[in-house]
């Protein structure tokens, strides 16, 4: 069975600071990992995905996460917080390429100060 | 990019009505659709995969005949709650699969359903 645990339900920092949204993983399989954004009244955007070869990936709007197969982690992080980057954020995992069957952690509200 | 529309947004109901909640792609053909179920502060769980012109696959626990589920088209998909209950309230989302082209490996979201029954 897979799992996506995200610490913190509630990260807070100010515009400008540097972003970061932790999610751990539990997968008896090599995993393929993915970021979405739900912003106020909006549907799940998908901001970056993970599937094989470079372990660092670009997402949009300044993203980066990077899998460490050894941490069993797949945090999220942008050099610099804009206030349009206000949302909930949503770590999954699937083991089926073609994001299908998506497990789901419980999401992380990012609020940024000004 | 792809658009899902799903409908209503929130909807209010007493026990033992019904509700249906539709997801529709609006500008692409959606072979697959999956339903999502989100309490308070938790992950969204997967409730069941909607495969057009066939019957839905329910995951481990979700009673299909309390939410039924038809995928009747390429583009429509409803998630009907019968004889809806005060545990029944909670976030319904719904996501499509595009069939064929660039976006074959992504999944669009609706924007979710707030269902609160009385």
């Amino acid at each position: 069975a897979q799992s996506v645990t995200q610490l913190g339900s509630h990260v807070s920092v100010s515009e400008g600071a540097l972003v970061l949204l932790r999610c751990n993983y539990s997968s008896s399989v090599p995993p393929y990992l993915f970021w979405y954004v739900q912003y106020p009244n909006q549907g799940l955007q998908l901001l970056l995905k993970y599937t094989t070869g470079a372990t660092l990936v670009k997402g949009i709007n300044g993203f980066e996460a990077e899998f460490k197969k050894s941490e069993t982690s797949f945090h999220l992080t942008k050099p610099s917080a804009h206030m349009s980057d206000a949302a909930e954020y949503f770590c999954a995992v699937s083991k089926i390429q073609g994001a299908q069957k998506l497990v789901f952690g419980q999401g992380t509200r990012l609020t940024i100060n000004p | 990019g792809a658009v899902v529309s799903q409908h209503p947004s929130w909807v209010i109901c007493k026990s033992g009505t019904s509700v249906k909640i539709e997801c529709r792609s609006l500008d692409f053909q959606a072979t697959t659709m999956f339903w999502y179920r989100q309490f308070p502060k938790q992950s969204l769980m997967l409730m069941a995969t909607s495969n057009e012109g066939s019957k839905a696959t329910y995951e481990q626990g979700v009673e299909k005949d309390k939410f039924l589920i038809n995928h009747a088209s390429l583009t429509l998909s409803t998630l009907t709650v019968t004889s809806a209950h005060p545990e029944d309230s909670s976030f319904y989302i719904c996501s499509a699969r595009p069939y064929g082209g660039a976006d074959n490996e992504k999944l669009f979201f609706g924007s979710g359903t707030q269902l609160s029954v009385l």
